[in-house]
């Protein structure tokens, strides 16, 4: 059983660009949530993707948008990036929408310049 | 809106010490609360899920309990070692949500 992987492991960016981060749910887990940890402070929720469709959203503007793909991987898009958007983006991904375990990945660390 | 808190937000511990971190939520209607550990730069393992229903439960050295009617939850550490030095994070998950709401964590050093 393999466990949750996110690509790339770092990456450095722009303002005003445009970045992408994917997510390879575990074996047999249909949802995914994506969550943006600041430097010293617990992870944000952003959004939940469950069997391809949002499932919910935090309070992120719409720049953060989001995909899940048939096999149930995920991205996270975010556009016109801005100098608050550099953290740590998590993807945790569970059997169900509610009452299970998540499973986090490794994480993605962005930093915008 | 829940909030959650955690005290205190750091602890240095000589080894072999039992510690207690504590976690509170402002909303007690949950449906389920979750442990977790991060070590630095790196994401969140998963030590405990505690559901409602649930007043603790136990994995090696490590309980937690939970009382929701007080909001409050503690993550028992027995004999600590120094390779449990991390970042603990509890997170509440309310009966309407599909996220889980953290807190900003208690960072822990365990000193040979």
């Amino acid at each position: 059983e393999t466990g949750v992987t996110q690509s790339p492991t770092h990456l450095i960016k722009t303002r005003g660009q445009q970045v992408t981060l994917r997510c390879s749910s575990q074996s047999g887990h249909n949802t995914v949530s994506w969550y943006q940890q600041a430097l010293g402070q617990g992870p944000q929720f952003i959004f939940q993707y469950y069997r391809e469709e949002e499932n919910g959203r935090g309070n992120f503007p719409p720049r953060f948008s989001g995909l899940q793909f048939p096999n149930y991987s995920s991205e996270l898009n975010v556009n016109a990036l801005e100098l608050d958007d550099s953290a740590l983006y998590l993807c945790a991904s569970s059997s169900d929408t509610f009452s299970y375990e998540q499973y986090f990945g490794p994480g993605t660390r962005l930093t915008v310049t | 809106k829940q909030e959650v808190t955690q005290i205190p937000a750091a602890l240095s511990v000589p080894e072999g010490e039992n510690l207690v971190l504590n976690c509170s939520f402002t909303d007690s209607a949950i449906y389920n609360l979750q442990w977790f550990r991060q070590d630095p730069g790196k994401g969140l393992t998963s030590l405990l899920l505690i559901q409602s229903s649930q007043r603790e439960q136990t994995s090696g050295r490590l309980n937690a309990s939970l009382d929701k009617s007080s909001g409050r939850s503690t993550l028992y550490i027995a004999a600590s070692q120094p390779g449990d030095s991390a970042t603990y994070l509890c997170a509440v998950r309310g009966n309407y949500g599909q996220n889980f709401v953290f807190g900003p964590g208690t960072r822990l050093s365990v000193l040979p």
